[in-house]
């Protein structure tokens, strides 16, 4: 089940704070992070794990709450180059070779001058 | 540069035909995926090969087929073409399948005329 984010759009001034939120019906291990520019291929920012393990870029910061099957993408003084559509993707797989991810519709965010 | 190649970048066709879009995966990566987007649906996954065989299968349809050979590399053969079909498909690779960054190429727009 496609996993929902909130919210669809956000414009934000540069310097300013923005919450991206991803919320999902079914138990998760895993919610990955993507951001992508217009007419780019979507780039990978960060992974969190059930458990509290994460992998991504030191500048962004994001929680996943395992009970509330719930992410959050935390972007702090945004620059101009934040600008981008972000998406979540989210499997209840704990791994092996096999690994589906359900994305979410996007958020798109703009961050302004 | 994600090191994931797709060709063509661009297809232009008729309903009915068929096309193939090929993926060479970043050098090392096992595992490759297969996403159409659109503008109404977002990313979605179609089907993952880790080291030649299938190991996940999302919304693909029947018309729709794809394989990874023993250099790794993936094609997807869209057949019986429709105007629905006309989407960016992506690729990506992984280095196993389990819980790792998903890189992504840039991408084959295919348009249905």
């Amino acid at each position: 089940q496609q996993p929902v984010q909130s919210p669809q759009a956000v414009i934000l001034r540069e310097g300013e704070d923005a919450v991206i939120n991803c919320s999902s019906s079914k138990a998760l291990y895993s919610v990955h992070w993507y951001r992508q520019k217009h007419g780019e291929a979507p780039v990978f920012l960060m992974i969190l794990l059930k458990g509290g393990e994460q992998k991504g870029h030191e500048k962004i910061s994001a929680s996943f709450n395992e009970k509330k099957q719930q992410s959050s993408l935390y972007l702090t003084a945004s620059q101009l180059s934040y600008s981008g559509t972000y998406f979540c993707g989210t499997s209840g797989s704990r791994g092996g070779s096999n690994y589906k991810l359900t994305f979410g519709k996007g958020t798109l965010l703009t961050v302004n001058p | 540069d994600s090191g994931v190649t797709q060709t063509p970048k661009h297809l232009i066709t008729a309903t009915g035909q068929r096309v193939t879009l090929r993926c060479s995966p970043r050098s090392g990566d096992l595992s490759v995926y297969w996403y159409q987007q659109s503008l109404d649906q977002g990313l979605q996954f179609l089907i993952q090969y880790y080291n030649g065989e299938e190991r996940a299968k999302g919304n693909i349809l029947e018309r729709f087929s794809a394989q990874q050979f023993p250099d790794l590399h993936s094609e997807l053969n869209l057949s019986s073409l429709e105007l629905g079909d006309s989407a960016l498909y992506f690729c990506a690779s992984s280095v196993a399948g389990s819980n790792q960054p998903q890189h992504f190429g840039d991408g084959t727009r295919l348009s249905i005329l």
